[in-house]
């Protein structure tokens, strides 16, 4: 199961984009890299996910690097509402559940 | 809006007591998991079903089981309930469940507060 590193908080302005950086540097060759994010108490959202390819949907774009140890998650005009907590997961639980860490508050400001 | 349903939003009850947590999974999914998250904790997978038939367990106590129906709704059953216990409690389901690629999404959560 990899094993993730991310920055416990960080700040934005609105308007600028945010960029969510994630080590997972012992990620094995088949597994993918999740992003989801929590606001408040509610469920988790899926963002997006990739194995090695950069990626990009109506919500983020995720960059991964070439050895695939690091990526990082890019909203590209972060909003007031984008204020939550993110996590960077790869891959998943031996039985393909998802282990989350304690993730990356992220504060958007005006 | 991830089309998992979750009921109850909100449940108190008292220690030593019984409760269970329904899930309803998007329209054709077939796997649901259960997830806690408490304070200290953070969010703990707890239980893994397919299409009626327990896949997977993780840091789930004997107190608790979950049971998924032909219809693929879920169960979660907590029993014994203790001050502990009190956290959130999300449903996610997938397609397939068979592995990584299969992505989860959440539903709102079930807040279980033990008095």
């Amino acid at each position: 199961d990899a094993k993730t590193t991310q920055p416990p908080s960080m700040d934005c302005a609105e308007g600028r984009a945010a960029n969510l950086p994630c080590n997972h540097s012992t990620i094995s060759g088949n597994e993918y890299v999740y992003w989801y994010r929590q606001i408040h108490s509610q469920g988790p959202q899926y963002i997006i996910h990739g194995l090695k390819n950069n990626e990009t949907n109506e919500m983020a774009s995720l960059i991964i690097t070439e050895d695939r140890k690091s990526s990082t998650l890019i909203l590209p005009h972060a909003t007031l509402r984008d204020t939550a907590v993110y996590y960077c997961i790869g891959g998943g639980g031996s039985q393909g559940n998802l282990i989350f860490g304690k993730g990356t508050k992220l504060s958007v400001k005006p | 809006d991830s089309g998992v349903t979750q009921t109850p939003k909100h449940l108190i009850t008292a220690t030593g007591q019984r409760v269970t947590l329904r899930c309803s999974p998007r329209s054709g999914d077939l796997s649901v998991y259960w997830y806690q998250q408490s304070l200290d904790q953070g969010l703990q997978f707890l239980i893994q079903y397919y299409n009626g038939e327990e896949r997977a367990k993780g840091n789930i106590l004997e107190r608790f089981s979950a049971q998924q129906f032909p219809d693929l709704h879920s169960e979660l059953n907590l029993s014994s309930l203790e001050l502990g216990d009190s956290a959130l409690y999300f449903c996610a389901s997938s397609v397939s469940g068979t592995g990584f690629t299969d992505t989860q999404y959440f539903g709102p959560g079930t807040r279980l507060t033990v008095l």
